[in-house]
């Protein structure tokens, strides 16, 4: 069936670093979505990538859509602590529209 | 209201009991899912209700699970005969879903947090 890979699954990063997540679906997607979840929270929409190659920055988040809107990445430049939490792409289900999510990639500054 | 409100936040029960859960979603948001998201792990899909189509049930993993929305209001997620594998968190999330397969951004409730002893 249709799926949503998300890599790597866990990310540690000095404080300053880069991360980066990435997500493969299997079929090509009309948009993805990016959310992130705080420790002890929920997940809360960052943003919706919809044409073909896009490329959307919030900040230091840059989010970019493939030229086969089959793959995404989010790349934070020089991480802060409140970049700390779990990162998850999603795109629609051909049939019904509902959302397909990744794995999730969990950021975790090194003390 | 402004946002997915979900009840109860937290709820204990004894296994072998039943258990439901609610969830009030954004008005006018047509779609809604619900969730379960065990400690440290992603989101496992239940169930997805979108307007009057028949809802897509395919992440229920057992015939103890149930849920029912009514129209385009309150869901409820019904576990019956909980077993302590069924402790975890259950979040609801509502949406529009817009033209050309162009679903909507997910708002999600806090969650219920449900421990089975």
């Amino acid at each position: 069936g249709q799926q949503v890979m998300q890599i790597p699954q866990y990310q540690h990063v000095q404080e300053g670093e880069d991360f980066t997540t990435y997500c493969n679906s299997s079929t090509t997607l009309s948009n993805i979505q990016w959310y992130k979840q705080r420790p002890g929270g929920h997940p809360v929409f960052l943003i919706q990538l919809v044409k073909s190659g896009e490329v959307k920055k919030q900040k230091r988040l840059t989010f970019q859509f493939g030229e086969a809107k089959k793959n995404s990445s989010l790349h934070i430049t020089a991480t802060q602590t409140t970049d700390v939490g779990t990162y998850f792409c999603a795109g629609p289900k051909d049939s019904n529209y509902q959302l397909i999510w990744g794995a999730g990639t969990k950021l975790i500054i090194k003390p | 209201g402004a946002g997915v409100s979900q009840s109860p936040s937290n709820k204990v029960t004894e296994k072998g009991k039943d258990v439901e859960l609610r969830c009030d979603p954004i008005s006018g948001h047509t779609a809604l899912y619900w969730y379960r998201q065990r400690l440290g792990q992603g989101l496992e899909f239940l169930i997805y209700f979108q307007g009057n189509s028949a809802p897509d049930k395919s992440g229920l993993p057992s015939d103890r699970f149930s849920a029912e929305r009514t129209g385009e209001s309150v869901s409820t997620l019904t576990i019956q005969r909980t077993q302590q594998e069924d402790s975890a968190v259950y979040l609801c999330a509502s949406s529009l879903v817009l033209a050309g397969a162009n679903t909507g951004e997910l708002f999600f409730g806090e969650g219920s947090r449900l421990t089975v002893l």
